[in-house]
C-alpha cells in the first residue's frame, strides 16, 4: 500500500489570494492524480502528474488556475490560483500503487 | 466517454441488517476495473472492494461483497452485518485497464450514496 500525507489539512482563504497544496508519498510513484470534491458533490479529477514531464489536465481544469509541480517520484503540489467562493472544496491527491489507487486525507479549501 | 451512475442519493439499515447499493455504468470497453470508495466524515477515501472485469467471479471482502452482471454493466455492494462504522458516503468508481499514458488510473466516480446506520 502507500500512505499520502496532504497539507494543509484544511484552510480559510480570501478571495483573490492563491494558495499551495502538498502531496508526500511514502513510495516512489510514476503517477499522481489531483482530484476536487465541491460540497456534497462527488470526485472529479483535475489533472494527472507525471515526474519530469508537464501535467495533463482535464477539460475545464487549466494550468493558470491549477499549476501543478512534480520534482520527483514521492512528491507534488498543486496551488489554486486567484481563489473565489466557487474554488470551495476539498481537494485529494492519490497514486496508482499496486494496481490500486489510494487517497490522502484531502485539503478542505474555504474561501471568503 | 464512461460514466458511472448510483441512483440511491441516501440509504438507510438497521445495525446488524444487510444492505445493497446501486451503481451502474456505461462503457465500451471490455476490460476495465470497478470499485466501491467509503468516505467517512474524515474525508479519507478507502477502498472497500474492487472487481475485474475479466473475472466472473464476484469479490468479497468480509462483510462487503458485489453483485457484478457485466452484461447489464451492474455493479451493486451487499453490506451484511451492517455496523455503526459503516455509516459514510460511498462511490462506485470506473477505470479503464488501458494505458492512455496521463490517463491511466484515473478513476471515473459516480455521485456517492450516503449510508445511514440506525442503531
Amino acid at each position: 500500500s502507500a500512505v499520502i500525507s496532504q497539507k494543509p489539512s484544511r484552510d480559510i482563504c480570501q478571495r483573490g489570494t492563491s494558495l499551495t497544496i502538498q502531496c508526500q508519498v511514502d513510495s516512489q510513484v510514476t503517477m499522481m492524480f489531483w482530484y476536487r470534491q465541491q460540497p456534497g458533490q462527488s470526485l472529479t479529477l483535475i489533472a494527472t502528474a507525471n515526474q519530469g514531464s508537464e501535467a495533463t489536465y482535464e477539460s475545464g481544469f487549466v494550468i493558470d488556475k491549477f499549476p501543478i509541480s512534480r520534482p520527483n517520484l514521492t512528491f507534488s503540489t498543486l496551488t489554486v490560483s486567484n481563489m473565489s467562493p466557487e474554488d470551495s472544496s476539498i481537494y485529494l491527491c492519490s497514486v496508482g500503487f499496486g494496481g490500486e489507487l489510494f487517497f490522502g486525507e484531502g485539503s478542505r479549501l474555504t474561501v471568503l | 466517454a464512461q460514466t458511472v451512475t448510483q441512483s440511491q442519493p441516501e440509504m438507510s439499515v438497521q445495525e446488524a441488517e444487510t444492505v445493497t447499493l446501486s451503481c451502474t455504468y456505461d462503457t465500451s470497453e471490455s476490460d476495465y476495473y470497478l470499485f466501491w470508495y467509503k468516505q467517512p466524515p474524515s474525508r479519507q477515501m478507502i477502498l472497500v472492494i474492487r472487481q475485474e472485469a475479466y473475472k466472473q467471479q464476484n469479490a468479497t471482502e468480509n462483510r462487503f461483497s458485489v453483485n457484478f452482471q457485466k452484461a447489464a454493466k451492474s455493479f451493486s455492494l451487499k453490506i451484511s452485518d451492517s455496523q455503526l462504522g459503516d455509516a459514510a458516503m460511498y462511490f462506485c468508481a470506473y477505470r479503464s485497464a488501458r494505458n492512455y499514458g496521463g490517463s491511466q488510473g484515473n478513476l471515473i466516480f459516480g455521485k456517492g450514496t450516503k449510508l445511514s446506520v440506525k442503531p
